[in-house]
């Protein structure tokens, strides 16, 4: 079965820290890793990830991701209250193109 | 970019009855969508994979009786919880697919009373 796996489940930071974040996939037919930002409502696109050992970066957030390990990181410097949220990781498979979450990590930046 | 209208925000019924969610796609035709369901402090579970024109997908586990799924045009998918019940309530998502990316709909908070 199909299953992706994030850690920590929930995390609490101080403004100014930085924060890593953890997914880790099984999925047959992997396609490619998205990392999301859920407030209220729906998620927002963060990035996509397709090939392993390549950066993605904006602003004071950046993305890798290890096919070998299968998994991947997402990283937050300096953070901000505004960076509390819900950080979701979705692996999609191909042919279907189904999004498989992860549990999801929910960060809380304390003022 | 592409816009993904889900209808209504909010919607509270009485149990037994049954209540209708839409997912459009604005400026894109979708020939796929998703819809999920979310607790809670609760990640994102697919429900089922409609398709349009053809019967949707659902995932283990899901009654396909209780939650309809119809995908009648390429900008228009509904899900229908029927009969539905307190332990219904949810927030419910839906997705459209549009070449490789998916893009999400603002999401329906269920509360059935």
């Amino acid at each position: 079965e199909d299953k992706v796996v994030q850690s920590p489940l929930s995390l609490v930071v101080h403004e100014g820290d930085t924060v890593t974040l953890n997914c880790s996939y099984e999925v047959t037919n992997f396609r490619s890793l998205l990392w999301y930002k859920q407030e209220k409502k729906a998620p927002t696109f963060l990035f996509m990830l397709t090939s392993s050992g390549i950066e993605k970066k904006s602003g004071r957030l950046s993305s890798i991701l290890d096919k070998k390990e299968l998994s991947s990181i997402l990283n937050i410097t300096a953070t901000q209250t505004g960076d509390s949220a819900i950080y979701l990781c979705a692996v999609v498979t191909s042919g279907t193109y189904k999004y498989i979450f992860g549990t999801g990590t929910r960060l809380k930046v304390l003022a | 970019g592409a816009v993904v209208s889900q209808h209504p925000s909010r919607v509270i019924c009485k149990s037994g009855t049954s209540v209708k969610i839409e997912c459009r796609s604005l400026d894109f035709q979708a020939t796929t969508m998703f819809w999920y369901r979310q607790f809670p402090k609760q990640s994102l579970m697919l429900m089922a994979t409609s398709n349009e024109g053809s019967k949707a997908t659902y995932e283990q586990g899901v009654e396909k009786d209780k939650f309809l799924i119809n995908h009648a045009s390429l900008t228009l998918s509904t899900l229908t919880v029927t009969s539905a019940h307190p332990e219904d309530s949810s927030f419910y998502i839906c997705s459209a697919r549009l070449d490789t990316t998916i893009y999400f709909g603002e999401g329906s908070w269920l509360t059935v009373v």
